[in-house]
């Protein structure tokens, strides 16, 4: 298994940024997928959840209303589209897979991607 | 949303110790609970999840256990290699949360 996290940076507060998590070394429609933050220095934050279809997704509320997660499933490929961005969300994002049906725990996560959000 | 608070923060252990960890969650979730450590600049790796069960490849020196809404992750002889900071998240309902974390320093 493998997830490859791309598409962080520095931006400015109020914009948008897309991160995508390319994966490899498992079914990729048949898992759940989700993305959870680290601010520096500080514990993990769970931010969004898809389900392997896609028709389910959820979110944390501090991201609500401005974080869209999806994927392509043809492609492998999670994102999350992120609008309207507050310094309080720097952090390093990291792409999980969620272990089996029915369960929300992460048994594969990616390297993580920086993302800075300042003026 | 379920609070999941870890004790200690931290704590200083010494070779071959056992530590014990502790999450407490704020409402019941049943056992859906999982750990993680997470060593300096890498993710998380999962150790064990529904409170109990060791993932594949984890030392058997890890265990985890349950008791109403306290759970605890034991590991019984402490190895160079666990000095880290370890996570308890819990998957039985939305948002999903995680502890604060501890830190296991020698």
């Amino acid at each position: 298994v493998q997830l490859l996290e791309s598409g962080g940076g520095l931006v400015q507060p109020g914009g948008s940024l897309r991160l995508s998590c390319a994966a490899s070394g498992f079914t990729f429609d048949k898992h759940v997928m989700s993305w959870v933050r680290q601010a520096p220095g500080k514990g993990l934050e769970w931010v969004s959840v898809i389900s392997g279809s896609g028709g389910m997704t959820e979110y944390a509320d501090s991201v609500k209303g401005r974080f869209t997660i999806s994927r392509d499933n043809s492609k492998t490929t999670l994102y999350v589209q992120m609008n309207s961005l507050r310094v309080e969300d720097t952090a390093v994002y990291y792409c999980a897979k969620v272990a089996a049906s029915d369960t929300y725990y992460f048994d594969y996560w990616g390297q993580g991607i920086l993302v800075t959000v300042s003026s | 949303a379920v609070q999941l608070t870890q004790s200690p923060s931290s704590l200083s252990a010494s070779l071959g110790d056992r530590v014990t960890l502790t999450c407490r969650a704020s409402q019941g979730i049943s056992s859906a609970l999982a750990w993680y450590q997470q060593k300096p600049g890498n993710p998380p790796k999962l150790l064990i999840y529904g409170a109990s069960t060791l993932e594949s490849g984890v030392p058997s020196r890890f265990s985890g256990s349950r008791s109403g809404t306290d759970f605890t992750l034991t590991i019984s002889r402490l190895q160079p290699e666990d000095f880290a900071t370890y996570y308890c998240q819990q998957f039985n309902t939305f948002p999903l949360t995680f502890g604060g974390g501890t830190k296991v320093e020698i």
